[in-house]
C-alpha cells in the first residue's frame, strides 16, 4: 500500500464547476500537508500549505484535512481554463517541509 | 520563496554514459533535494543534499548510481551514472528555505 493515495484521473468538468481533489494517507504521522500545481513541462508550484487539520482559504481555492480519516481536500470554485493542470498532494512528518512524500497527482482540465 | 533554475532542460542520452544535472539557487539554502518524476508517476526523493556533508540517499537510491554534490549554499549538482532506458525520467531539484519546499523547472532525460 502506498503511503499517500490519489485517483490520478484524468478529471474534466466545465468552466465556473467547483472541482474536489482528494488525498488518502496512511502514515499518522504527517503533520503538514501540501497541495501542488504542476503546469505540463513545467515544475510543481505550491499553492496552498496547511498544519494539522482544519480548513485554510486563498482566493478560490480551499484546502482541508482530517487527520482523525487521514484524508485531505483541495477545493477550487468558479474554476477555470487555466486552472487545468495536473494537482499534487504532498505531506511531511517533518516540521520545514522535508521529506515529502506525494500522491500520484489528478490530472484537471476545465472546459471552456 | 525561491527561484531555481536547472540545465539541462531535456537531454537524450545513450545507455551507459552518464549525465550531470545542475541546479542553482537564487539564495543560500541550507538543505536542497532531488526528486525523480517517472513517466505517469509521482515525485520520488532520491536524495537530501547538505553543504559540506554527503548526501542522504532514500530507500531504493544509491550512491554509486546518483552522486550528488553540494560545494555551496547555491548550487547543487546530480549525476545519473550508467544510464538505461529505466532512468528515463523528469529530475527536479528543490529547496526548503522556510516552511515550504519550491522546485526548479526539471530535466526530462530520455535514454536510448
Amino acid at each position: 500500500q502506498k503511503e499517500v493515495e490519489q485517483d490520478p484521473g484524468p478529471l474534466s468538468v466545465p468552466e465556473g464547476a467547483i472541482v474536489s481533489l482528494n488525498c488518502t494517507y496512511s502514515n499518522s504521522a504527517f503533520q503538514y500537508f501540501m497541495w501542488y500545481r504542476q503546469y505540463s513541462r513545467k515544475g510543481p508550484e505550491l499553492l496552498m500549505y496547511t498544519y494539522s487539520s482544519g480548513n485554510k482559504e486563498d482566493g478560490r481555492f480551499t484546502a482541508q484535512v482530517d487527520k482523525s480519516s487521514k484524508y485531505i481536500s483541495l477545493f477550487i470554485r468558479d474554476s477555470q481554463p487555466s486552472d487545468s493542470a495536473t494537482y499534487l498532494c504532498a505531506m511531511s512528518a517533518i516540521q520545514g517541509a522535508q521529506k515529502l512524500v506525494f500522491g500520484q497527482g489528478t490530472r484537471l482540465t476545465i472546459n471552456p | 520563496s525561491a527561484v531555481i533554475s536547472q540545465k539541462p532542460s531535456r537531454d537524450i542520452c545513450q545507455r551507459g554514459t552518464s549525465l550531470t544535472i545542475q541546479c542553482q539557487v537564487d539564495s543560500q539554502v541550507t538543505m536542497m533535494f532531488w526528486y525523480r518524476q517517472q513517466p505517469g508517476q509521482s515525485l520520488t526523493l532520491i536524495a537530501t543534499a547538505n553543504q559540506g556533508s554527503e548526501a542522504t540517499y532514500e530507500s531504493g537510491f544509491v550512491i554509486d548510481k546518483f552522486p550528488i554534490s553540494r560545494p555551496n549554499l547555491t548550487f547543487s549538482t546530480l549525476t545519473v551514472s550508467n544510464m538505461s532506458p529505466e532512468d528515463s525520467s523528469i529530475y527536479l531539484c528543490s529547496v526548503a528555505p522556510g516552511i515550504e519546499q519550491f522546485f526548479g523547472p526539471g530535466t526530462r532525460l530520455t535514454v536510448l
